[in-house]
């Protein structure tokens, strides 16, 4: 199985700020990586798919770009809404793997 | 709206068996591939199994490979998840989920149930 290892695990910012999360594969996965937010008792959300392709009605201040064994999700101006958790998955081929997830807290 | 409802989640006692289902509405259920996804209590995202738009192949993880079926009734709108020979480590919410684009298997999931907690304990 492909091994999807995010960093940090968690980290503290606050509103206004620029973060940006990791994602590395065991092997190459092409472009076949989402990233997804979830928060305390709900559903992942999908923000990005194919690497870099920002999912419908998520705002544009998400951003995401690698290839290959390395990716990254950038979150360019941090609302209060974006505090949660961030996973990455790989979709290239199965079974499918999630990262350990990056824990946003506020600052 | 497309809308994904679990149910049958709930308490089982290891060696136990649960069917977990999936009701869908708002979309072309037939049209898409669906997976679960389970997530232990204060853990991570774990891919579990899925199915193809007609039924015909399936995948599952590992772990829960001879042990979980994966089914689909296209006619009803349903998904499901048998378990059978349950054991403490699958105690999880299971979502399941709906691919990004219809007939397309890889691709992520766009659309996620609310979740069924499934308790296995004695």
């Amino acid at each position: 199985a492909i091994r999807m290892t995010q960093s940090p695990s968690s980290f503290s910012a606050s509103t206004g700020d620029r973060v940006t999360i990791t994602c590395r594969a065991s092997q190459g996965i092409s472009s076949y990586l989402a990233w997804y937010q979830q928060k305390p008792g709900k559903a992942p959300k999908l923000l990005i798919y194919a690497a870099s392709k920002l999912q419908s009605g998520v705002p544009s201040r998400f951003s995401g770009s690698g290839s290959g064994t390395d990716f990254t999700l950038t979150i360019s101006c941090l609302q209060s809404e974006d505090f949660a958790t961030y996973y990455c998955q790989q979709y290239y081929s199965y079974p499918w793997t999630f990262g350990q997830g990056t824990k946003v807290e506020i600052k | 709206e497309v809308q994904l409802v679990e149910s049958g989640g709930g308490l089982v006692q290891p060696g136990g068996s649960l069917r977990l289902s999936c009701a869908a509405s708002g979309f072309t259920f037939s049209s898409y591939w669906m997976h679960w996804v389970r997530q232990a209590p204060g853990k991570g995202l774990v891919w579990v199994s899925r199915i193809n738009s007609d039924g015909s192949s399936t995948s599952y993880a590992d772990s829960v490979k001879g042990r979980f079926t994966i089914s689909r009734d296209n006619a009803k709108n349903t998904l499901h998840l048998q378990m059978n020979s349950l054991r403490a480590e699958d105690t999880a919410v299971y979502y399941c989920a709906r691919v990004l684009i219809p007939s397309s298997n890889s691709v992520p999931f766009d659309y996620w149930g609310q979740g069924t907690l499934v308790t296995v304990s004695s």
